[in-house]
Formats: structure tokens, sequence, C-alpha cells
């Protein structure tokens, strides 16, 4: 079995400021790790991912991630926020078979104000 | 364009009174995911199709069905919603098949409420 915690429910933060929302997981196999963006009332949309290779993943929009295996993490960051980039953020895990499923975090909500 | 498209996206039923959502796609994708998302919770995977080869979860209800016609469509039928069945409603696809094709599509999700 499979699972994620993203322990911070809320990240209220500043125009221009740095943030950083926590994802962990836990996995007894191997694992694709994923963000997911979700604006109010919309789907999800992949934000980035991390499948093998490098483990710092970037997305267009300023966003990175980092892949550590040893704390089972997968945090992810930006240096500097907009009022855009309010939204839900989802990390998800993926194991590494045929058709698995993604099992989700309870997600952070980011509140991006002036 | 939108490549996962549900309809509707907002469906008010009555309580007890079957309801039927609908999900296409123009990936040609082999899976489909119907998830369910509640207030301010994780989305939670009700089942998928990997082809035509359905795979429920084991905490699914009886109350959810489904259906995939063809590779573009796939349905989720609720027999008789209750209002713990109010939520957000989302499907997804991905290609299958294994490494580097395990990126998940979303819809724009259909919001049901029960009445």
């Amino acid at each position: 079995a499979q699972s994620v915690t993203q322990l911070d429910s809320q990240v209220p933060v500043f125009e221009e400021a740095p943030v950083e929302l926590r994802c962990n997981y836990s996995s007894s196999v191997s694992v694709y790790l994923f963000w997911y963006v979700q604006y109010p009332n919309q789907g999800l949309q992949l934000l980035l991912k991390y499948l093998s290779g490098s483990t710092l993943v970037e997305s267009i929009n300023g966003f990175e991630a980092e892949f550590n295996k040893s704390q089972t993490s997968f945090h992810l960051r930006k240096p500097s926020v907009h009022i855009s980039d309010t939204a839900e953020y989802f990390c998800a895990v993926q194991n590494t078979g045929t058709a698995s499923k993604l099992t989700f975090g309870t997600g952070t909500r980011l509140q991006v104000t002036l | 364009d939108a490549m996962v498209i549900q309809n509707p996206r907002y469906q008010v039923t009555q309580f007890g009174k079957p309801v039927t959502l609908s999900c296409s796609q123009t990936l040609n994708h082999n899976v489909m995911y119907w998830y369910q998302q509640k207030s301010s919770q994780a989305p939670k995977l009700l089942f998928h199709y990997y082809d035509k080869d359905f795979n429920n979860e084991a905490d699914t209800p009886d109350n959810f069905q489904s259906r995939r016609p063809n590779t573009s469509f796939c349905f989720l039928d609720i027999r008789s919603p209750g209002l713990g069945d109010a939520a957000m409603y989302l499907c997804a696809t991905s290609r299958g098949g294994g490494f580097m094709n395990t990126e998940a599509f979303f819809g724009q999700g259909t919001r049901l409420t029960v009445v």
C-alpha cells in the first residue's frame, strides 16, 4: 500500500515571497511522484512529475520539486509566488506497475495575498 | 482543445433517483478512471478501466457502477444517490502500458448535488 501526507492544509503567503509545500510519501515499492494543481470548480492539472533521472524537476511556471528518497519527500517550491498561484495543490504517488492508481494527499490550499 | 470532457459540469439529482455522469476523451488512451472528491478532501479512486477490463476499488460502494462502451466514452452510474454522494466527480485517462505512460489527464469534473 502507498500513502501521501501533506501536513499543511493551508499556506498563506504574500505575493513575491517564496513558498514550500511539503509532501511525504510511504510505499514499499518504487514510485512515481506528481504534483497537481486544482483551481476552484476545475479538474486537476499536472504541475510536474518525477519518473526517473534528475531528482529536481521543474514546471513551466516557476515551480520545482525535489525527490528525496532517503527522506521519502517530494516538496514543492517556488521562489516568488504570484496572486494567480492561489489554488489547491495535491501531491500524488503511483507505484511503478502498469496502470497502477494514483494516491493523492489531502491537499494544501495556497493562498497568495498582496 | 479539451481532451477529457465531462458532462454535465453541474448535476442536481433527487435523493434516490438514478443519475449518470459521462466522460469522453479524444486521446485514445487505454485507461479511464473515475474519482470522487468531497469538499476539502483528496480525490478518491472509485474504479478504472484498462481497455475493457474493469477494476473496482475494494471500498467502492455497490451503489456506484460504471460502463465503458468504447475507447472514447466512460459512464458513472449512481443507482440510488444519497446525500453523502454529493461531491465532485473527476474522470481521468492515461495511456497505460508502463513507464513514461503514467501521466493522468483530468476532465473539468462534474459537481453533483443531491437534494
